[in-house]
């Protein structure tokens, strides 16, 4: 079975602070991973996958097989980071069912 | 292109009824997903379309509800016999499918709000 946590509902961090999202997941195998992030009042959207490897709003998030891990980090937070944050894994190939976590919600403080 | 487009916004309905919800992705989009999500908890797998076909539905799909997606368009989910637990937020969404490994983003509705009273 696919899962995927998140361990922490709420994070609060000051604004210029180190962020460190947890996401931690369960699959046997090689997964797609990905991070969503929904702002105030809009969709739910694509933050970015660990296929890309790139910093997306200068967030990244490295895949550590050992760990089953793929937490996102940005090392100065910003206010217009302030949103809910969900880590989401599909199977290999094909498949398509994409199993989320339940999020976390980021609050940059000023 | 407006992105995926989700009708109803939100639905109220009193427990029993049948709902259905209507989902148009975007024009050049040949995959869609359903995603059920409840209050405190993330998006939950239901169903997956590829063009008119439904390849891939999840153990929550249960005999109430039904979706399809007659010509590989828009998209219809719908739950007859609507229970208190049904109540949720009904998402939609669309990505564009290049083979089993190409897989581009999906792109999410703003999603039907269903309220069973």
């Amino acid at each position: 079975a696919q899962r995927v946590t998140q361990p922490e509902k709420l994070l609060s961090v000051f604004k210029g602070a180190p962020v460190e999202l947890k996401c931690n997941y369960s699959y046997s195998g090689s997964p797609e991973l990905f991070w969503y992030v929904q702002y105030s009042r809009q969709r739910l959207q694509l933050l970015l996958r660990h296929i890309s490897r790139e910093s997306i709003k200068g967030f990244t998030a490295d895949l550590n097989k050992g760990e089953t891990s793929f937490h996102l980090k940005k090392p100065f937070a910003q206010e217009e980071d302030s949103a809910m944050y969900y880590c989401a894994l599909k199977p290999p190939g094909g498949y398509q069912k994409v199993t989320f976590g339940i999020g976390t919600k980021l609050q940059v403080i000023p | 292109d407006t992105g995926v487009s989700q009708n109803p916004r939100h639905k109220i309905t009193k427990r029993g009824q049948n709902v259905t919800f209507r989902c148009d992705p975007i024009s050049e989009h040949n995959r869609l997903y359903w995603y059920r999500q409840t209050l405190g908890q993330g998006p939950e797998f239901l169903t997956y379309f590829q063009n008119e076909a439904q390849l891939e539905k999840s153990r929550l799909l249960s005999d109430r509800f039904s979706a399809e997606r007659p010509k590989g368009s828009f998209s219809t989910l719908e739950i007859q016999r609507t229970e208190q637990g049904d109540s949720a937020m009904y998402l939609c969404a669309s990505s564009l499918g290049l083979g089993p490994g190409g897989n581009q983003p999906q792109h999410f509705g703003d999603g039907t709000r269903l309220s069973i009273l």
